[in-house]
């Protein structure tokens, strides 16, 4: 079946600090990726996205790159910010379908001035 | 913005009570879906919709029903609610597109609370 699993958190870094969230993935097929962020109280907000082996998706300063071979899609940024702080969801798409997606269970971030 | 909104965006119920929440979406799009958020579970899929009348259950469907009567309008249903239902729901679309185009956007979520 399709399953996405993403390293446990929370996560707490300073300001400026490299940021990585593991992200794996099983998928009957190749299905596109997506990274969301959630802010507390609202709903998740595609962050980034990549369609294919190799592709990189990128969006303020994120970047995840679609790894075949690992079955990966880690969330790197280089200098994080108070105003990431936030939850972060791997998730994939049906790639048989792409009517129905799989979310891991979130990342909490917390960036410290 | 894909403009969904949802309705109400908070709620208090008693257990054993019929709940029904809204999902709006302006853009016209063919699929909508309702998830739950749970702490160390994520998101997870109740039921979504791929047309007028026409829905499917996800994983977490016993005691959730939805209609969807109109394009715009995805309505969830707990039709007697338990405290194991207290969640914040949320709604989304998926964009149409080419197979691995597609995307989900969601709406601003529901927090339900039932004692």
């Amino acid at each position: 079946g399709n399953s996405v699993t993403q390293m446990e958190g929370p996560v707490t870094l300073s300001e400026e600090a490299f940021l990585t969230i593991n992200c794996t993935y099983t998928a009957t097929g190749y299905p596109s990726l997506f990274w969301y962020v959630q802010y507390p109280g609202e709903g998740l907000q595609l962050l980034l996205k990549a369609t294919k082996a190799d592709d990189k998706g990128s969006n303020k300063g994120f970047e995840a790159t679609y790894r075949k071979e690992t079955t990966s899609f880690h969330l790197e940024k280089g200098s994080v910010q108070v105003s990431d702080s936030a939850v972060y969801f791997c998730a994939l798409s049906d790639p048989k379908t792409g009517n129905q997606f799989y979310f891991g269970t979130g990342t909490s971030l917390t960036v410290i001035p | 913005d894909a403009g969904i909104t949802q309705s109400p965006r908070h709620k208090v119920t008693e257990t054993g009570t019929p709940v029904t929440l809204r999902c709006h979406q302006t853009e016209n799009h063919r699929y909508m879906y309702w998830y739950r958020q749970d702490p160390g579970h994520g998101l997870r899929l109740i039921h979504y919709s791929y047309g007028v009348k026409d829905t499917d259950k996800g994983e977490v469907s016993d005691g959730y029903s939805v209609s969807r009567s109109k394009t715009e309008d995805f309505l969830l249903t707990l039709e007697s609610a338990t405290s194991s239902q207290t969640s914040v729901y949320f709604c989304a679309i998926k964009t149409s597109g080419a197979l691995g185009f597609h995307e989900q956007y969601f709406g601003p979520g529901t927090r339900l609370t039932v004692t």
